[in-house]
Formats: structure tokens, sequence, C-alpha cells
């Protein structure tokens, strides 16, 4: 069965930094590209990065180009989102996929002072 | 960048009735075009890939539709549970999502 679970997520204030992490299990880690997604309080989804199966190539969204890294570790079957100079309008449901079929259930980010 | 745009944003209808929602793009987006239902406090649920294929366990009264750049999501004889959001995404170039459509009982 297919498993993502993040964490790494909490409360921290404007301009401050967090990396989230998402454990993948029940199939081959290293042949899937990766997404994360986020979805801020009662508002629609929102694509934010895309990383290769073997991080080749790296993609972001407008919204966090140059401040979010996406990365993994294929050997620990983990992918990470590091975050910095994060923002209130940063405060969102951060969930990873592994394309359009499976999402986990997501990590809470909330950026306030 | 590909724009998604959902329609409408907000829904009621009764129990049995046929719902239609409908998402447009901003450009050709070749049937490369997922629907998710997402209910409150889950993790969105994929439905339909690629227009018009039904996700393994979901029930045959929801359907796709579309090409080019106007698609389609039926859900044929609406059930209680079928109470949710819905949205769109397309993943012709990166990924965007339609801004989502919130399904209530009439």
């Amino acid at each position: 069965e297919v498993q993502l679970v993040e964490s790494g997520g909490g409360l921290v204030k404007p301009g401050s930094s967090l990396k989230l992490s998402c454990v993948a299990s029940g199939f081959t880690f290293s042949s899937y590209g990766m997404h994360w997604i986020r979805q801020a309080p009662k508002k629609g989804l929102e694509w934010i990065a895309l990383i290769y199966y073997d991080s080749s190539n790296k993609y972001y969204a407008d919204s966090v180009k140059g401040r979010f890294t996406i990365s993994r570790d294929n050997s620990k079957n983990t992918l990470y989102l590091e975050m910095n100079s994060l923002r209130s309008e940063d405060t969102a449901m951060y969930y990873c996929a592994r394309g359009a079929s499976y999402w986990g259930q997501g990590v809470m980010v909330t950026v306030s002072s | 960048d590909i724009q998604m745009t959902q329609s409408p944003s907000f829904l009621s209808a009764s129990v049995g009735d046929r719902v239609t929602i409908n998402c447009k793009a901003s450009q050709n987006i070749n049937k490369y075009l997922d629907w998710y239902q997402q209910k409150h406090g889950e993790a969105p649920k994929l439905l339909i890939y690629n227009t018009n294929n039904l996700q393994t366990g979901i029930p045959s009264r929801f359907s796709g539709s579309g090409s080019g750049t106007d698609y389609t999501l039926t859900i044929s004889s609406l059930q209680p549970e079928d109470v949710a959001t819905y949205f769109c995404l397309q993943h012709s170039s990166r990924w965007t999502f339609g801004g989502g459509t919130k399904l209530e009982l009439k």
C-alpha cells in the first residue's frame, strides 16, 4: 500500500525557516517524481514544487521560487521541502504527492508573529 | 503558465440530481485533466484522471469529458456522500488547479 507521511510543520514567526519531510512507503520511491502542494485555510489548492525521480530537475511556483527548496534522499525514501523567509501567506496545509493518485494527509504550517 | 477557470464556485443540488462542474484552461491541455474530491478535513481524493478515466474504487456515477480547453465533471445522480469541494487539475504543463466548486445539498 502506498503511504506518504508528512512531518515537520508547526507555528513559526515571519522570516523564519522550516523543513518539511515526507516519508514514502509501499512503492519504489526512487522511480517517481514527487510534488509539494499547499492549501491555505479555506482556500484552493496550489502546486508549489516538483522534483524528478533522480533530482535532475526541480521546478517551483513563482510564489515560492528563491525561498523554498525541494530535495529528496532516495536512500531514505524521503522527500523534503526547505522553506526560508516564511511569510504569513505561506500559512497552509502542505501535502506531498506522488503524481495525481497518491497524496499524504498533510502537515500544517502557520506563520504568525 | 496555464490558468484554470472552474465554475461554478458554489453549487446547491438535490439528491438524485445530475450535477456538472466545468473547468476551462487558458490553452489546450490535451486532455491532461484530473478531477479531485475533497471532504472537510481530508486530503483530496482523485476521482477522474486524464479527462475521462475513472480511478479505481470511484462510483460509476462520476464521469468526465472534454477536450482542448474545456472539461466537465458530471455526477449522474447526486448522493448525500458527494457533498464536498471538487477541484480540477491540469498537468499538461506543470500543475495548475482550478479554484474549486463547493457542492452542497439543497
